[in-house]
């Protein structure tokens, strides 16, 4: 059974980085067949992509975050990763993993991480 | 951008009842690719109904979805005590990949 399971710093400053690693167990991230993805959702609100990335290393922003964000894949470790920089209080969410498929009929997210909170503190 | 809608923002129902959830979207859905998710608290979005209107493994057949184009919508024929949770709809057919705000279903 494929799982995904993010880990990282809960608090982060304002103006600093967030950094998150997700770790995949039970599959490979190496698969042609998947794409991996960030995904965070606020305090008592909605879910918003941030960016997805191949094994290759391509990558896939959200324009409203691209400028602030880098996602990086280390295929031996099984593991991919978020650094969003330059946060402010509303970069305060938990943020997801997951992975999604590669082909256009199945680019949804089917296997989510647990969730790792990120506090943004002043 | 696509921006999904859904209505209501809260449904109040009783178990046995059946629910309807609606997701509207400011454009054409591309190929139907929009799925619907559950969210309980504390937990994962876990995914129901994938290509609109198949649903994934081990959901039951109370939960159904239907619509294309801008028009979407998920149904819980007869609701159960699990059922209760935030729904979200997510278009994948154009980038960037969006999610609506949620529908909460609560116990009447």
């Amino acid at each position: 059974q494929l799982q995904l399971q993010e880990s990282g710093p809960g608090l982060v400053k304002s103006s600093e980085t967030l950094s998150l690693t997700c770790t995949v167990s039970g599959g490979s991230i190496s698969s042609s067949n998947y794409y991996w993805g960030w995904i965070r959702q606020p305090p008592g609100k909605g879910l918003e992509w941030i960016g997805t990335i191949y094994y290759t290393g391509n990558t896939y922003y959200n324009p409203s975050l691209k400028s602030r964000v880098t996602i990086s894949v280390d295929t031996p470790r099984n593991q991919f990763s978020l650094r969003l920089n330059s946060v402010t209080a509303a970069d305060t969410a938990l943020y997801y993993c997951a992975r999604h498929g590669f082909s256009t009929a199945a680019r949804y997210f089917d296997y989510w991480g647990q969730g790792s909170l990120v506090t943004v503190s002043s | 951008e696509i921006v999904l809608t859904q209505s209501p923002g809260t449904l109040s129902l009783s178990p046995g009842e059946r629910a309807t959830l609606s997701c509207w979207a400011s454009q054409s859905v591309v190929s139907s690719h929009l799925v619907w998710y559950q969210q309980k608290p504390g937990q994962a979005p876990r995914l129901l109904i994938y290509g609109a209107s198949t649903r994934a493994t081990g959901i039951p057949d109370r939960f159904s979805g239907s619509g294309s184009g801008t028009d979407f919508t998920l149904t819980i024929s007869r609701l159960e005590p699990e059922d209760f949770a935030v729904y979200y709809c997510h278009q994948y057919g154009s980038s960037p990949w969006t999610f609506g705000q949620g529908t909460r279903l609560e116990i009447k």
